[in-house]
């Protein structure tokens, strides 16, 4: 397709579960972001990769979060030990450039529920 | 710490009427912002953006205003449509690597 693909679309699982999330970018977008929307709020930044740069993983809220992006393409973002209030929904987007003066076209997100 | 905000949480427009959807921002140093609009169980969609070196810009139905002076964006929608209603989400570039930062966002709701 031509869009940001992520999956599943939805998620649910118990507390102390592992997850993990896909995101496919658009092909040839070389900067790939990672963002959390809690219910009725607005993103909020998770971690950022640009070509084979090391990420910038400055938001990601503990260490049980952690992405990796295979051969510049796709990604994948991990939970462990997941907790309650890892719900929410998780976008992935991303951009030609990296230097923040291109717009991020975002994924429709997976939401993830911890029972 | 710096954040980018909106005045309006919800905006009720009649179908046909321009809207028009603030944010301020804090960030002196941000240089790119965009409109992003987000339907119930979608993505955010990318509609309009703009740099620091303009202060208007215009795209299909949509004008984007930027006030460097007093730090403050807004989002001009002609002839308000129904499929317009969405949450709409204003965002800064607060760093050289593209990290975004969003207010919390204004729902639109289009009455016929």
């Amino acid at each position: 397709g031509a869009g940001v693909s992520q999956s599943p679309s939805n998620k649910v699982t118990e507390k102390g579960k592992d997850v993990e999330l896909r995101c496919d970018p658009i092909s040839g977008h070389t900067a790939l972001y990672w963002y959390r929307q809690s219910l009725g709020q607005g993103l909020e930044f998770l971690i950022y990769f640009q070509g084979n740069s090391a990420p910038d993983k400055s938001g990601l809220p503990s260490d049980r979060f952690s992405a990796e992006r295979t051969g510049g393409s796709v990604s994948t973002l991990t939970i462990q030990r997941t907790q309650q209030e890892d719900s929410a929904v998780y976008l992935c987007a991303s951009s030609n450039e990296g230097r923040g003066l291109s717009p991020q076209h975002f994924g429709d997100g997976t939401r993830l529920s911890i029972l | 710490g710096e954040s980018v905000g909106l005045h309006l949480p919800t905006l009720s427009v009649q179908e046909g009427d321009n809207s028009i959807i603030n944010c301020a921002y804090s960030n002196s140093a941000s240089d790119y912002f965009i409109w992003y609009k987000q339907e119930s169980g979608k993505g955010p969609q990318f509609i309009i953006d703009i740099r620091s070196n303009m202060d208007k810009r215009q795209g299909q139905r949509v004008t984007v205003l930027l006030n460097k002076t007093v730090k403050h964006l807004s989002l001009q929608i002609a002839a308000t449509q129904p499929g317009d209603s969405a949450v709409y989400f204003c965002a800064e570039n607060f760093d050289s690597w593209g990290k975004l930062q969003f207010g919390a966002g204004t729902q639109v709701v289009v009455t016929p």
